[in-house]
């Protein structure tokens, strides 16, 4: 397995709600990105974090946001929760920003919108 | 924006026969392709990967070729075995250093 881990494994929270999500990704690497992957998809690209900034960020409203500390963890945070953010959340880490260096997934958080 | 197309979304192989799955990219500045296998239940895991300076790379029974010009690549399984059944994803680092993904293709090996 990875060195990059998350917590909760599961959550289950109700429509209107605010969840925040954990990683803690391999020790050095800066680059972390966060992925939602629903049912039978394949992973969809929420945001990513360079060095504790957000240096990309994919088709997602700002209700999600996130946060990356120097110890290599970081958040992702939802506001306002909708029954479609009901997911596989994904956190994926890899080395310096540009490189070719592989990226490695977490086992994810299993979201739950009622 | 950019994006990455897969294809077959499912595939049904003969044990013992080959496999093949194909992507094709947008990002024209895209130089570096994972592969990602995915168990039911378990995270990605990075299987192959290939950089926009080789056109073909393999390892064991896995092979990934890319055609920079047509900006396609594949995933090719030979061999194929029982635990090879799966949900492969193929993605592409964008230039602005995004890895995207593939909607995935779910493998069956039939018996």
């Amino acid at each position: 397995e990875t060195g990059v881990t998350q917590s909760p494994t599961h959550l289950i929270k109700t429509r209107g709600q605010q969840v925040t999500l954990r990683c803690s990704s391999q020790s050095g690497h800066n680059t972390v990105s966060w992925y939602q992957q629903a049912l039978g998809q394949g992973p969809q690209f929420i945001f990513q974090y360079y060095r504790e900034e957000e240096n990309g960020r994919g088709n997602f409203p700002p209700r999600f946001s996130g946060l990356q500390f120097p110890n290599y963890s970081s958040e992702l945070n939802v506001n306002a929760l909708e029954l479609d953010d009901s997911a596989l959340y994904l956190c994926a880490s890899r080395g310096d920003r540009g490189s070719y260096n592989e990226q490695f997934f977490g086992p994810g958080t299993r979201l739950t919108v009622l | 924006g950019e994006n990455v197309e897969q294809h077959p979304s499912t595939l049904s192989v003969q044990e013992g026969d080959s496999a093949v799955i194909k992507c094709t990219y947008s990002d024209s500045a895209s130089n570096y392709f994972p592969w990602y296998k995915q168990e039911l239940g378990k995270r990605p895991q990075l299987i192959i990967d290939i950089r926009s300076n080789v056109g073909e790379k393999k390892d064991q029974r896995i092979a990934v070729t890319l055609n920079k010009t047509a900006k396609h690549f594949s995933l090719h399984i030979t061999e194929t075995q029982p635990e090879d059944s799966a949900v492969y994803f193929c993605a592409a680092l964008t230039r602005d250093d995004k890895i995207i993904f593939g909607k995935g293709t779910r493998l069956h090996i039939l018996p």
